[in-house]
């Protein structure tokens, strides 16, 4: 089955604290994209980053970074720092390959609230 | 700009009148995707299409109805819209599956059904 959990309902953080969103995902595809979007208080979905099966590098994008683990089938997001503008519910999401109907499976996201 | 647009954005409605939630994209995309987002429940997926005159079920299809007469457009109707229907409804777009493409939304539609 494929499926994404992300099993941090709520988190709350004060401003300048690091914090950790984590997500575990199953799938029996060897081909297969993560991908985490944010949603901030006025709806939009914006996405974040892809990352894609056969890449485990970390990536860093300015406070975000992410840490991918086949081995954990785990792909965790990393604020550092963190912002007042970082308040949102964040999702993410799994897209699987062609054997198993190249479909989104998402998350049911992590609402974060940053603390001023 | 490239775009997926959804119309409308908010709307309150009343049960059995029949609705279309239109969608719009300016990318030449082949998938579009219907999704509805509830508390505790994440994004689950209505209706998706591989490419025009091609759609298929999701994982909550019961009670939509959808279409894909042109590649750009992927209205999502709703024939006989019941209060279980209230929710934040997306659409989506995406290049074409079988590749890491991403998959980009339109700003949301608010609808309640009283």
């Amino acid at each position: 089955a494929q499926k994404v959990t992300q099993a941090q309902t709520e988190i709350s953080v004060v401003e300048k604290e690091d914090v950790t969103l984590d997500c575990v995902y199953e799938t029996r595809d060897t081909t297969y994209y993560l991908f985490w979007y944010k949603q901030p208080p006025s709806g939009e979905l914006v996405f974040l980053i892809r990352r894609n099966s056969f890449d485990e590098q970390n990536e860093i994008s300015g406070r975000y970074s992410w840490n991918f683990q086949k081995s954990t089938s785990s792909f965790n997001f990393t604020i550092t720092a963190s912002q007042v503008v970082d308040s949102a519910v964040y999702f993410c999401a799994l897209r699987t390959g062609p054997n198993t109907g190249n479909q989104f499976y998402f998350g049911t996201g992590t609402s974060l609230t940053v603390i001023p | 700009e490239a775009q997926v647009t959804q119309n409308p954005r908010y709307l309150i409605t009343v049960t059995g009148k029949k609705l279309t939630v239109t969608c719009s994209q300016n990318m030449n995309h082949e998938y579009m995707s219907w999704y509805r987002q509830d508390p505790g429940l994440g994004l689950r997926q209505i209706y998706y299409s591989m490419n025009v005159e091609v759609t298929d079920k999701g994982d909550v299809p019961e009670g939509y109805k959808v279409s894909r007469k042109e590649k750009r457009n992927f209205p999502l109707i709703l024939e006989s819209p019941s209060p279980n229907q209230t929710s934040l409804y997306f659409c989506a777009s995406s290049l074409r599956l079988g590749t890491g493409n991403t998959i980009y939304f339109g700003e949301g539609s608010w609808l309640t059904v009283v």
